[in-house]
């Protein structure tokens, strides 16, 4: 069955620290990935998608993620924290269902926590 | 500004009340979603739809009911609440099921 997995719930960095989320999918084909940032008591909003084509995306607030078929990975990466940035971070990734059942399942989340 | 808007954004209740939380989307989106998020379990899908009178039961629905009135509204119902469906509920939108999602900013539920 597809899933996904990140495997760290906490993470812990220093302002100005680089940062790697680590986000694994199981999936027969390709999926579409997905991450999404939640702040305090807000929902969630979407920093990059992969589709296809250059397996490193860029997305907002300097965020990039790069996609590993070999290693069923789409990690998420930037290279230098603010404290602005501690939120829940989710991976998700598209079922692979076609037409009307489609739709997306999530990991449990990784907690950042920078600190000043 | 294209969104998605949950009512209401608190809402306490008794064991056995009825409660039905609501969502708009002004995305044109086909598909709207309802979540609950709890701490260790992520987000877990209860119900969806791909448009309006359409209904797809999630992964955790039992004590949930919803309804599509149109494109743009979704309803979640608890008819019987129990003290087990205090959570935090997001409803969410996407054109597509597998292409990206606007959330709301959550409902809070407490059943006492």
């Amino acid at each position: 069955a597809q899933s996904v997995t990140q495997p760290d719930a906490r993470v812990t960095v220093s302002e100005g620290a680089s940062l790697q989320l680590r986000c694994k999918y199981s999936y027969s084909g390709t999926p579409y990935l997905f991450w999404y940032v939640q702040y305090q008591r807000q929902g969630l909003q979407l920093l990059l998608k992969y589709y296809s084509g250059d397996p490193v995306v860029q997305g907002v607030n300097g965020f990039e993620a790069e996609f590993s078929k070999s290693d069923s990975s789409f990690h998420l990466r930037k290279a230098s924290v603010h404290w602005s940035d501690s939120a829940v971070y989710f991976c998700a990734a598209s079922t692979g269902n076609v037409g009307d059942n489609s739709k997306l399942i999530w990991g449990l989340g990784t907690s950042l926590v920078v600190n000043p | 500004e294209a969104a998605v808007t949950q009512s209401p954004r608190n809402k306490v209740t008794v064991t056995g009340g009825n409660v039905t939380l609501s969502c708009r989307q002004t995305n044109s989106h086909n598909y709207m979603y309802w979540y609950r998020q709890d701490t260790g379990h992520g987000l877990r899908l209860i119900h969806y739809s791909y448009g309006a009178g359409n209904l797809q039961i999630g992964d955790v629905p039992d004590g949930y009911k919803a309804t599509r009135t149109t494109q743009e509204d979704f309803f979640l119902l608890l008819e019987l609440a129990s003290p087990s469906q205090t959570s935090l509920y997001f409803c969410a939108s996407s054109g597509t099921g597998d292409s990206d999602y606007t959330f709301g900013s959550g409902t809070r539920l407490l059943v006492i």
